[in-house]
C-alpha cells in the first residue's frame, strides 16, 4: 500500500509549458526528494527538503524549482518544458537523514 | 569525482546464487545502500550497511570492506520475482545524499 503518491503518472506535453508534478506522503517524513531517471540508469537527486520551508538544489535543479509550504507536499514545478526534460521523475521520503527512502510510482514525463 | 561501479547484467538460474558488485568512489562515506527496482516500478530499499561486515535479511545478504571501496549483495535462492534491476548508493559527498550506481540488471532463467 503507498504512502507516497505521485500524479499524474504519465503526462504528455508540448514543448515551453510550465507543468507541475505533485507529490505527497502521508507518512510524517522530514525529509524528501526528487529524482530523475532515464530507463536503466541511475537516479540523479534534483531537489531535496529537510522540511518545511526548507528546500535545497541537488545535481540536476536548473530549470526547475520546488517549495515545501506543507510536511506532506513537495511539488515539482518546470517552468518551459523541452523534449530533454522526458524522463522519469520519483519523489521519495524519508523519516531521518538515516532512514531508507520510501519513493513514489513515479511521473513519466514526455514532451514533444 | 564521485562514481560507483556495478555490472550492467548478471544472468542466473532459478535456486542459485548470485553476488551482485559494487565499488565506489566518492568524498566521504557514511554508508552503502541497496535498492531493488522492477520494470516500470518504484525503487525499494533492501538493505544499508554502515560498518564493515555481513548484514543479512532472509534470502538477502548485503557485505561492506570500506578499505577496499567494496560492497555486494547476495541473493540465495533465487526466484523468478527477483528478476529486477538492483542499485547500490553510497551515502556520501558534500551534501550527505545519496549517489547512485547505474543499476545491475538480475536475469533469471528457470
Amino acid at each position: 500500500e503507498a504512502d507516497i503518491y505521485q500524479t499524474p503518472r504519465y503526462l504528455v506535453i508540448g514543448t515551453g509549458k510550465k507543468i507541475t508534478l505533485e507529490c505527497s506522503q502521508t507518512m510524517g517524513h522530514d525529509k524528501m526528494y526528487w529524482y530523475q531517471q532515464d530507463p536503466g540508469m541511475e537516479l540523479h537527486l534534483i531537489h531535496y527538503s529537510y522540511g518545511v520551508n526548507s528546500t535545497e538544489k541537488g545535481d540536476l535543479s536548473s530549470e526547475s524549482t520546488v517549495s515545501r509550504i506543507r510536511t506532506e507536499h513537495f511539488p515539482l514545478t518546470l517552468e518551459s518544458a523541452r523534449p530533454s526534460h522526458t524522463s522519469q521523475y520519483l519523489c521519495a521520503s524519508s523519516r531521518d537523514n538515516n532512514s531508507p527512502l520510501h519513493f513514489g510510482n513515479g511521473t513519466r514525463l514526455t514532451v514533444t | 569525482g564521485q562514481s560507483l561501479e556495478q555490472p550492467s547484467e548478471v544472468t542466473a538460474v532459478e535456486g542459485a546464487i548470485v553476488q551482485i558488485n559494487c565499488t565506489y568512489q566518492t568524498s566521504g562515506f557514511y554508508g552503502l545502500s541497496w535498492y531493488q527496482q522492477h520494470d516500470g516500478g518504484a525503487p525499494t530499499f533492501l538493505s544499508y550497511n554502515a560498518l564493515d561486515g555481513l548484514e543479512e535479511t532472509g534470502r538477502f545478504s548485503s557485505f561492506l570492506s570500506r578499505s577496499d571501496s567494496y560492497g555486494y549483495l547476495l541473493l540465495q535462492e533465487l526466484q523468478m520475482k527477483d528478476s529486477a534491476s538492483y542499485f547500490c548508493a553510497v551515502k556520501g559527498g558534500s551534501n550527505y545524499q545519496l549517489i547512485w550506481g547505474a543499476g545491475t540488471k538480475l536475469i533469471i532463467k528457470p
